[in-house]
């Protein structure tokens, strides 16, 4: 258990609404990731962070922003929520040259 | 760039029975490591096996190792005696030790029948 939350877990949004997505770690990891998990692509990294205030665009990061102030909390930003970011969202950790996740966020943009 | 590939998206299989999951990638790195991840039902994605490019010998954990195939960049997970509790999605990924970012394959689905 590498002591990884969301929250929330499930949230069902409308189109153009802001949505804030946290991810907490309690054991001080430099690296925290933001992923969505669609049917059919797998897990696609949508940005990551090496440190306070220091992150960077993965794969599919357009519509989304984030934001690391401190150590334990990454959050992840959908300036105004689009149909197609309906998704599960994961955040994870590095440890060692390994991944671990978080429970996962269910996302649903109407 | 780095690829991933799964080319099985679906199995089936009886339990007890052996199966094997096929894992190619494609990279220029020589230092990397390789993993298998488990996504059951309940969504949470579960680190199964970790191999590192430099060893040779194959990665094992109880029931499942691997077949690592450096030079053919295939990278397949075998369980062994299969049990129901295996039923997941089973997702193979690759990360350099440059940059700490994890490629996924798009996954392979396994039932496993009573």
């Amino acid at each position: 258990d590498a002591g990884i939350t969301q929250s929330p877990r499930h949230k069902v949004t409308e189109t153009g609404t802001p949505v804030t997505l946290r991810c907490h770690q309690t054991e001080n990891h430099r690296y925290m990731y933001w992923y969505r998990q669609d049917p059919g692509h797998g897990l696609r990294l949508i940005h990551y962070s090496y440190g306070v205030k220091d992150t960077d665009k993965g794969e599919v990061s357009d519509g989304y922003s984030v934001s690391r102030s401190k150590t334990e909390d990454f959050l992840l930003t959908l300036e105004s929520a689009t149909s197609s970011q309906t998704s599960v969202y994961f955040c994870a950790i590095s440890a060692e040259y390994e991944q671990y996740f978080g429970p996962g966020t269910r996302l649903t943009v109407t | 760039a780095q690829t991933v590939t799964q080319s099985q998206p679906e199995m089936s299989v009886q339990e007890a029975e052996t199966v094997t999951l096929s894992c190619t990638y494609d990279t220029s790195e020589n230092n990397y490591y390789l993993f298998w991840y488990k996504q059951p039902p309940s969504r949470q994605m579960i680190l199964v096996i970790r191999q590192e490019a430099y060893k040779q010998q194959n990665a094992t954990e109880n029931r499942f190792s691997v077949n690592f195939q450096k030079a053919a960049k295939s990278f397949s997970l075998k369980i062994s005696d299969s049990q129901l509790g295996d039923t997941a999605m089973y997702f193979c990924a690759f990360m350099t030790n440059r940059d700490d970012k994890i490629i996924f394959g798009k996954g392979t689905r396994l039932h496993i029948l009573p």
